[in-house]
């Protein structure tokens, strides 16, 4: 099983959509969780860290469901603005990697 | 304004030469790391650094090498021994190793 796993998509959706992604990660012991988003050819940026007790900011929803091993991240209202790559980016506290990044779901928001 | 810088943006290079990119960061962050992204695919750690003057190999380190003489600064070479250099080459930096990393402008290396 990999580390960090998200369906690549791409997730075609219209306008003020709801859509959620899923990611799930092989390390029980993982402590941090975190999205990110990267725009075509540009670099990853932090969307929202993911704790416990899930959170909020917006129109994003991060949720962390340490039993079955996955977080999600769900978008309200698409914007167009919103067409990215989403990477799923969690911390297992072992090996040589620090974080490990999920290889991203591609949204695609269409007018 | 805070943040991180990586220079040049673009970089061409003839086969064989090595090369090195550029990262500098001025959020008083300990740890800097360089990873490797090719097309369509995910992010690879080359090399981290949790503080001045010590390193460990990432997941890609053949061919590249790195030094932190300083905390700010975090350079990577590219030598010849790299099979394929040709890639987006990203720096970023966090407090420490659990915690969430921001990331420069990246570099896109172009070796032929």
């Amino acid at each position: 099983r990999k580390e960090v796993e998200q369906d690549p998509g791409p997730f075609n959706v219209p306008e003020g959509a709801t859509v959620a992604f899923n990611c799930t990660y092989s390390n029980s012991a993982s402590q941090s969780f975190f999205w990110y988003r990267q725009d075509c050819r540009k670099e990853p940026k932090l969307l929202m860290s993911v704790y416990s007790s899930g959170n909020e900011d917006g129109r994003f929803t991060a949720q962390l469901n340490r039993a079955s091993q996955y977080i999600s991240l769900l978008i309200r209202d698409s914007k167009l603005s919103d067409s990215a790559t989403y990477l799923c980016v969690v911390n297992t506290n072992s090996g040589n990697t620090p974080l490990v990044f999920g290889k991203g779901t591609r949204l695609s928001v269409i007018a | 304004d805070g943040g991180i810088t990586q220079s040049p943006k673009y970089l061409f290079r003839k086969e064989g030469q090595n090369v090195t990119l550029s990262c500098e960061q001025n959020l008083n962050h300990d740890a800097m790391y360089w990873y490797r992204q090719d097309p369509g695919q995910g992010l690879r750690l080359i090399y981290y650094s949790q503080i001045v003057n010590d390193f460990q190999k990432g997941d890609i380190a053949e061919g590249y090498s790195v030094s932190r003489e300083k905390k700010e600064s975090f350079p990577l070479t590219v030598t010849s021994a790299q099979k394929n250099p040709t890639a987006f080459y990203l720096c970023a930096s966090s407090i420490g190793r659990k915690y969430e990393q921001y990331f420069g402008p990246g570099t896109r290396l172009t070796v032929t």
